[in-house]
């Protein structure tokens, strides 16, 4: 069974461009969570997808946004990128959202 | 709210050294509990997992927790290390409900020969 895929692996963006990151579940699993891992704060927790619909939100700004398709695969998307949105960003895959959460290898974000 | 307190920043520890990294968390409801380990440049591995039932939980690559409701603690061990089990453990909790991942700062194991 193939585990959770993120692509791309790593990304270089320019201040004030757009990203959008790609995440493809476990098959059979409908929940997508989205998190933030940088060395000052830590793993910090960005939206959750459940079947196309966000189900929790966390505290970041608009500029964070996702959506779910109806294969479960999920996209993130960042506008107007900072210097301090550079993180690894990595999704997480459950299959309902209410147990263990498995996680892909995460995708590198640099902004310069 | 839950949230959850990794005691230890880094631990040092010899190669077939037993080892404990602690793990304590806060919170109002039920919750699920789980730990994690991220190899460098790696996203994260689920080690192990309390859902319920046994308190002593085992896990992959011979590691244990033990769950402990009066302490709110889940503590991590494993008998005798090795030098492939240097990286970073995150403690998480998760209410019984859903909802998100809320993860301690990390404890960095470093194992030496």
């Amino acid at each position: 069974k193939a585990g959770v895929t993120q692509t791309p692996r790593y990304l270089i963006k320019t201040r004030g461009q757009q990203v959008t990151l790609s995440c493809s579940p476990i098959s059979g699993h409908r929940s997508v969570s989205w998190y933030q891992q940088t060395p000052g704060q830590g793993l910090q927790f960005l939206f959750e997808y459940f079947s196309e619909t966000q189900r929790n939100k966390g505290n970041f700004p608009g500029r964070f946004s996702g959506r779910q398709f109806s294969n479960s695969r999920s996209e993130m998307n960042v506008s107007t990128l900072e210097l301090g949105d550079s993180a690894l960003y990595l999704c997480a895959s459950s299959s309902n959202g209410d147990t263990e959460a498995f996680f892909g290898q995460g995708t590198r974000l640099t902004v310069v | 709210a839950q949230s959850v307190t990794q005691l230890d920043s880094q631990v040092p520890v010899f190669e077939e050294a037993p080892v404990e990294l602690r793990c304590n968390y806060s919170s109002s409801v039920s919750v699920y509990l789980f730990w994690y380990v991220q190899y460098p440049n790696q996203g994260l591995q689920l080690l192990l997992k309390y859902l319920s039932g046994s308190t002593l939980v085992k896990g992959i690559n011979g590691f244990e927790a033990e769950f402990n409701k009066s302490q709110t603690s889940f503590h991590l061990r494993k008998p005798s290390v090795h030098i492939s089990d240097t990286a970073e453990y995150f403690c998480a909790v998760r209410n019984n409900q859903g909802g998100k991942l809320i993860f301690g700062q990390g404890t960095e194991l470093s194992v030496k020969p």
